[in-house]
């Protein structure tokens, strides 16, 4: 049962666009929605969350916007840049007695130059 | 800060031999996961501790799996007997007790990276 789901496993955008990568989700008790870049080689590192009880968060080039009637989730990164390029993980965790991130499948970022 | 040391990074083994990976948790922190990262897929929890008690290990398949987490600092990740479906990325993380239920201080290290042939 696959709770979070990321449809696009890779996208290309030109240096200096909008790249947009999306989540759905499942469960609608989810507390905490987050962002992960990954880049070959390395663990995951946090990026941006949001509460599940907002819409919007931003943190600089970086804007997660959170639709719960859709259970759908969207990271904006603007402008993009090649150093951008990394496998981005959604990740969704409920609080309790665990607090368990449950990972998406990633989407391959490749920002051209 | 030190971050989360893991090692080996890298370990092939043939398949029915026994594995095992070390992880070193940031210093003072109380909760500590181990993950399983199969390529194309995303990180799944195997484990979880809080200090040395185990919280979740409902994805762990303990019939190959151990782990263990002895005076609530250092943990071992243990596969024994491998079978080929076991090649992926064991990612350790970790993270303080008082911010773990936001999920934004999770640590993760840089990952074992098994190969079972």
């Amino acid at each position: 049962d696959q709770q979070v789901k990321q449809n696009s496993p890779s996208l290309s955008v030109q240096e200096g666009r909008i790249s947009i990568l999306n989540c759905d989700y499942t469960n609608s008790m989810f507390d905490y929605f987050l962002w992960y870049k990954k880049y070959p080689a390395e663990g995951p590192t946090f990026l941006i969350s949001i509460s599940s009880i907002k819409d919007k968060n931003e943190d600089g080039r970086f804007t997660v916007f959170l639709n719960k009637s859709a259970k759908h989730l969207s990271l904006h990164i603007v402008p993009s840049q090649p150093g951008d390029s990394a496998v981005y993980f959604c990740a969704a965790l409920r609080r309790g007695a665990t607090n368990k991130l449950i990972f998406g499948t990633g989407t391959l970022l490749a920002v051209q130059p | 800060e030190a971050g989360v040391a893991q090692s080996p990074r890298y370990k092939i083994i043939e398949k029915r031999q026994s594995v095992a990976f070390w992880c070193n948790p940031i210093s003072g922190h109380a909760t500590l996961y181990w993950y399983q990262q199969i390529l194309g897929q995303g990180p799944k929890l195997l484990i979880q501790f809080q200090n040395n008690g185990v919280v979740d290990d409902s994805q762990l398949p303990k019939d190959r799996f151990s782990a263990e987490r002895l005076k609530g600092v250092d943990s071992t990740l243990k596969i024994q007997p491998a079978k080929l479906e076991d090649s992926a990325v064991y990612l350790c993380a970790s993270s303080s007790l008082r911010d773990t239920f936001s999920g934004n201080t999770i640590y993760f290290g840089e990952g074992s990276w098994l190969t079972v042939v």
